[in-house]
């Protein structure tokens, strides 16, 4: 079964500072990789995905993540951090098979960025 | 162009009843998938809906079910309301491609149970 660990519950950073979120995940098969952001008291909005090719992703935000198979893990990453990255981070997957359709999610990773 | 609502943005029941929560999936879009999402926790899949039939599941009890209407619109149904019900509910709407386009969340619905 597909599994998916955040280990980081809450991660703090002063503003401006550089920032990893850290994702692993377990699969017997190939899969699909995902970092959502979610807002408080909105819904999760895609920050960037992996689906083949390049293992480096560059998403929106000035977020990127890097695929790792080896490690089984998709970091997320910021060089510069603003006040208003404050929020919920998903990390999520989904298997590349037929017939397989949901997304697993992780407990969720909270950037506090200080000032 | 309308992204992902979802109605009613709040909702307050008490245990043993009935509720149903609806969606519009993004414009463009045919298949809808539910999850739910317990304070603290990752949004957690419930079923996902293309062509009017749900195609896969996850798990959870027969108490869930749902509808996709022929316009595309989904209805989420929870029967005999527990506690443990009380979670924000989130619909995700996807264009079904045969690949593995990304799904577009709507804001939810925060359902407590009392």
């Amino acid at each position: 079964a597909q599994s998916v660990t955040q280990l980081d519950s809450q991660v703090p950073v002063f503003e401006e500072a550089p920032v990893e979120l850290r994702c692993n995940y377990s699969s017997s098969v190939s899969v699909y990789l995902f970092w959502y952001v979610q807002y408080p008291n909105q819904g999760l909005q895609l920050l960037l995905k992996y689906l083949s090719g390049s293992t480096l992703v560059k998403g929106i935000n000035g977020f990127e993540a890097e695929f790792n198979k080896s490690q089984t893990s998709f970091h997320l990453r910021k060089p510069s951090v603003h006040i208003s990255d404050t929020a919920e981070y998903f990390c999520a997957v989904s298997e590349t098979g037929p017939g397989t359709y949901k997304y697993i999610f992780g407990t969720g990773t909270r950037l506090k960025v200080l000032a | 162009d309308a992204g992902v609502t979802q109605s009613p943005t709040h909702l307050i029941k008490t245990r043993g009843q009935q509720v149903t929560l609806r969606c519009s999936p993004k414009s463009g879009h045919d298949t809808v998938s539910w999850y739910q999402q317990a304070l603290g926790q990752g949004p957690q899949f419930i079923f996902q809906y293309y062509e009017e039939e749900e195609r896969q599941r996850g798990n959870f009890p027969d108490r869930f079910s749902g509808h996709q209407f022929p316009n595309y619109s989904s209805e989420l149904n929870v029967n005999a309301l527990l506690l443990g019900d009380s979670a924000l509910y989130l619909c995700a709407s996807s264009l079904e491609t045969g690949g593995r386009d990304e799904q577009y969340f709507g804001p939810g619905t925060r359902l407590t149970v009392t």
